[in-house]
């Protein structure tokens, strides 16, 4: 049971370049999210899915895009990496079918933007 | 702005002591809480949660309180191990559209052998 799976784990991007954050989930789950963590803080939420068909913006979407491929997978896209993108990148999916439910999160995507 | 926050960055305690971790939130319209726990270079773990139509949850070893007339919660573990070295974060639905999960800062509780 894999449940939420991030690639790459690790990736150096030169400023300007673009590249995508893959994100999957195995557990059937509705609601998908991006968020960023820099160091010292908390996570901020970039985008979210709450089911197939949409996406949202959340608190930080400036410079990034994302599509929702199918209910199990969500991906982040940098289109001109900035210095000020580097930070450790995580998906989280949950349930969201009536009531609340926690959400589960992958082991991360550390960026680094030079 | 955020919904959720936490009061203190850092906290320090003995093994074996008891560590409580306190969130403050500002929607009053929350309905759902969460707490992770956070070790270094992982993602956020789940460890319990609690629902506003009550005032605790207790799981092994951690007890989640509700005060929803000052809208705080707090996070308590017992008998503190090493293991529970990490940043721990509270989480709500707080915004629009209630599919927004939002965090709070963390705090980043590190036990004393």
């Amino acid at each position: 049971n894999a449940g939420v799976t991030q690639t790459p784990k690790f990736q150096v991007l030169k400023t300007g370049q673009s590249m995508t954050l893959q994100c999957a989930q195995d557990m059937n789950h509705n609601s998908m999210y991006w968020y960023r963590q820099d160091p010292g803080m908390g996570l901020r939420l970039i985008y979210y899915s709450a089911s197939e068909g949409t996406t949202d913006k959340g608190e930080v979407p400036n410079g990034y895009n994302v599509s929702r491929l199918n209910k199990r997978e969500f991906s982040l896209r940098l289109e001109s990496a900035a210095p000020s993108q580097t930070s450790v990148y995580f998906c989280a999916s949950s349930p969201l079918q009536g009531a609340k439910t926690e959400a589960f999160f992958g082991q991360g995507t550390r960026l680094t933007v030079v | 702005g955020e919904s959720v926050g936490l009061h203190l960055p850092t906290l320090s305690v003995q093994e074996g002591d008891n560590s409580i971790i306190n969130c403050a939130y500002s929607n009053s319209a929350s309905d759902y809480f969460i707490w992770y726990k956070q070790e270094s270079g992982k993602g956020p773990q789940f460890i319990i949660d609690i629902r506003s139509n009550m005032d605790k949850r207790q799981g092994q070893r951690v007890t989640v309180l509700l005060n929803k007339t000052v809208k705080h919660l707090s996070l308590q573990i017992a008998a503190t191990q090493p293991g529970d070295s990490a940043v721990y974060f509270c989480a709500d639905y707080s915004g629009a559209g209630s599919y927004q999960l939002t965090f709070g800062k963390g705090t980043k509780l590190s036990v004393i052998p």
